[in-house]
């Protein structure tokens, strides 16, 4: 069956341009997560949904990140104005239900390079 | 609040040799934790997780790690290393109370198999 995936795999961007990066979870889950995985580091929480409600954005880092699951499927995450530092991998997973104990599966992730 | 610590960024084995992979957890509330392991350009992959069940845990790959709550450790193993066993390593902790589920990770360890 299909995993997460995500597009697009790589994305350059000038810095002040906006961004938006999609993830398509695997159908049927419920929870939705985004990270950010900064070169060296490990992913860190960006935000999370379950369906369509956005339940938490603790980690989003700025108000210039933005991210929307309109019908509890696809997502996208936008980055307005982007910046240097915004420069990273940003990881899509899913899980199938709200308990923590279960699995997140995640995308390939995309890669953004902001010159 | 929740944290992990992966103690070195990088370990060298033998082909052959055991590996060892140490993580240490600290979580407020009874943890969930979990090894991923990342290969290049691709996203995050499940090995084994912890969910208040057993406390060794096997998974993919020949891949073990026993949790130790005395010592808020949760190490994975491996008695044998095989060079496609060459990857990064991210061990996390999620929480069993309520609220988002949001993986907390370490910031990766590095394994490299020598022929």
């Amino acid at each position: 069956g299909a995993g997460v995936s995500q597009s697009p795999r790589y994305k350059v961007a000038k810095r002040g341009q906006d961004v938006a990066l999609r993830c398509d979870p695997i159908s049927g889950h419920v929870s939705l997560f985004w990270y950010q995985q900064a070169l060296g580091q490990g992913p860190e929480f960006l935000t999370y949904f379950q369906n369509e409600a956005q339940l938490d954005k603790s980690g989003l880092p700025s108000d210039r990140f933005f991210a929307e699951r309109p019908e509890g499927s696809v997502s996208t995450l936008k980055i307005q104005r982007t910046q240097q530092e915004d420069s990273a991998v940003y990881l899509c997973a899913s899980s199938l239900s709200t308990s923590g104990g279960n699995e997140q599966f995640f995308g390939p992730g995309t890669r953004l390079t902001v010159l | 609040a929740q944290s992990v610590t992966q103690l070195g960024s990088h370990v060298s084995v033998s082909e052959g040799a055991l590996v060892l992979l140490r993580c240490n957890y600290s979580s407020s509330v009874p943890p969930y934790l979990f090894w991923y392991v990342q290969y290049p350009n691709q996203g995050l992959q499940l090995l084994l997780k912890y969910t208040s069940a057993a406390t060794l845990v096997k998974g993919i790959n020949g891949f073990e790690a026993e949790f130790k709550k005395s010592e808020t450790s949760f190490h994975l193993t491996k008695p044998s290393a095989h060079m496609s066993d060459a990857a990064e390593y991210f061990c996390a902790v999620t929480h069993s109370g309520a609220g988002s589920y949001q993986l907390t990770f370490g910031k990766g360890t590095k394994l490299s198999v020598i022929p």
